[in-house]
């Protein structure tokens, strides 16, 4: 059974570092063609693909947030880490990984997600 | 960047069938993947490569491509598909997955 869970602090300050863990299970990171992602979903809006980090360790960014993503990958504890810099309250949203194929390039395990309020 | 378009809304009879479009340049040359997401819960993939089902879903769901547009069609409508329908490719010209706005599907 495939399963993904993201963890992290709720509540961030403006300009703040948020940081994110997705731990997952039943797959191994190894096999080459998967990768997981982080995506985001702000209140009653459409999501956003962040970031993709693949089995062979090669990174990828969405183009309008590049320069405030950082995924990284610990294959031990099974976990994906996303940092995302200079926090906003247009990024309160709820964050969640998912497993992505490289082949189609879709995602086909999602976790539930965790809400992440950025507010003074 | 890429844009995909979504009707906001699509109101069905239980019974009837639903069709969500989603439109995009040059469409045709991408494939595309739809997401239900039911209220409170996280994404599903419904139909992956244009009009490939999961096979733990029912086949009420199908996918097809046809110029610039895309859709999803939803047979005999039941109250339990009520949901945000996504589309979503990826744009190989940015490197970016780009997902539409969503549909509400709504069961009357």
């Amino acid at each position: 059974q495939i399963t993904l869970k993201e963890s992290g602090p709720t509540l961030v300050r403006p300009t703040q570092t948020l940081t994110l863990t997705c731990t997952f299970s039943g797959f191994s990171f190894t096999t080459r063609g998967l990768g997981v992602s982080w995506i985001r979903q702000p209140p009653g809006e459409a999501l956003e693909w962040l970031a993709v980090v693949w089995w062979d360790d090669d990174k990828r960014y969405s183009p309008s947030l590049k320069n405030r993503l950082t995924i990284s990958r610990d294959d031990s504890k099974k976990q994906v880490v996303l940092t995302m810099t200079n926090m906003d309250p247009v990024d309160t949203a709820t964050y969640s990984c998912a497993r992505t194929r490289m082949a189609g390039r879709f995602f086909d395990f999602w976790g539930q997600g965790t809400p992440v309020t950025v507010s003074s | 960047s890429y844009v995909l378009t979504q009707p906001p809304s699509v109101s069905v009879a239980p019974g009837q069938t639903a069709r969500i479009t989603c439109g995009g340049n040059n469409i045709g040359s991408k494939s595309v993947h739809w997401y239900q997401q039911r209220p409170g819960q996280a994404p599903v993939v419904a139909i992956y490569y244009d009009m490939d089902r999961p096979s733990e879903l029912r086949a009420r769901f199908s996918g097809s491509k046809s110029g610039n547009t895309a859709t999803l069609t939803i047979s005999r409508v039941e109250a339990g598909d009520e949901a945000d329908y996504y589309c979503q490719v990826w744009d190989s010209s940015s490197d970016d997955y780009v997902f539409g706005s969503g549909s509400k599907v709504t069961v009357l």
